[in-house]
């Protein structure tokens, strides 16, 4: 009964490589995010879909492109990945206005 | 645009004693405000929200944090910490609809025994 998952929980690649990380909510929730958290634990957001819309994009490099195929999955795909995409990536999902998000146990990048 | 100061990056207490972790916020209109705890290796697991209402905001596993606008705070207290306890913590702000959420730089608890 996992709330928010994501797959892959470790992923470890080449650089120049191209890959994707898939979350899933089976909360019933509108909203869904991505967040990256580098090497210093610094949290920030990345992109946020409300029932498959981009609504939030911060200022991330083109490689990388969110695709919503339904209001339940949020994947992450990253092209030519760089040394700096290391970190762990989190999805997290919320109901609606005024909820709390709620977050995956989040994916480990490293880049080598 | 708001954001989040914690200014401890590190806080050691021994088991037992109290806990009192710094939050401090800027945001232009009325705040929400969350602590969030994440184990080493783990994901993240909300402890309490403020939205609005009464300042004093309980949380699970025996933490509360209190809002406090005039000294833009939210800071997060424990009365007796557990070994368990032991972990980061963030405290985080979001915008008028709670949307987008401004993480702080994280406060390391360490309990000592």
């Amino acid at each position: 009964d996992t709330a928010v998952s994501q797959t892959p929980k470790y992923l470890v690649t080449q650089m120049g490589n191209d890959k994707s990380i898939k979350c899933e909510q089976n909360l019933g929730h509108d909203t869904m995010y991505w967040y990256k958290q580098d090497s210093k634990k610094f949290l920030k957001i990345m992109f946020s879909y409300n029932n498959k819309e981009l609504i939030i994009n911060e200022t991330v490099p083109n490689r990388f492109s969110p695709k919503s195929p339904d209001k339940a999955h949020l994947n992450l795909h990253i092209n030519s990945l760089e040394l700096g995409d290391s970190a762990v990536y989190f999805c997290a999902s919320r109901p609606g206005k005024q909820e709390t998000q709620y977050f995956g146990p989040g994916t480990r990048l490293l880049v080598l | 645009a708001q954001s989040v100061t914690q200014p401890d990056i590190h806080i050691t207490v021994s088991e037992g004693a109290s806990l009192e972790l710094r939050c401090n916020y800027s945001y232009g209109a009325t705040p929400y405000l969350f602590w969030y705890v994440q184990s080493p290796g783990q994901g993240l697991q909300l402890l309490l929200k403020y939205f609005s209402g009464d300042t004093l905001v309980q949380g699970i596993k025996g933490f509360e944090a209190e809002f406090k606008r005039s000294q833009s705070s939210f800071n997060l207290r424990k009365p007796s910490v557990h070994w368990s306890d032991a972990a980061e913590y963030f405290c985080a702000v979001g915008d008028q609809y709670g949307n987008k959420l401004v993480f702080g730089a994280g406060t390391i608890l360490r309990v000592k025994s």
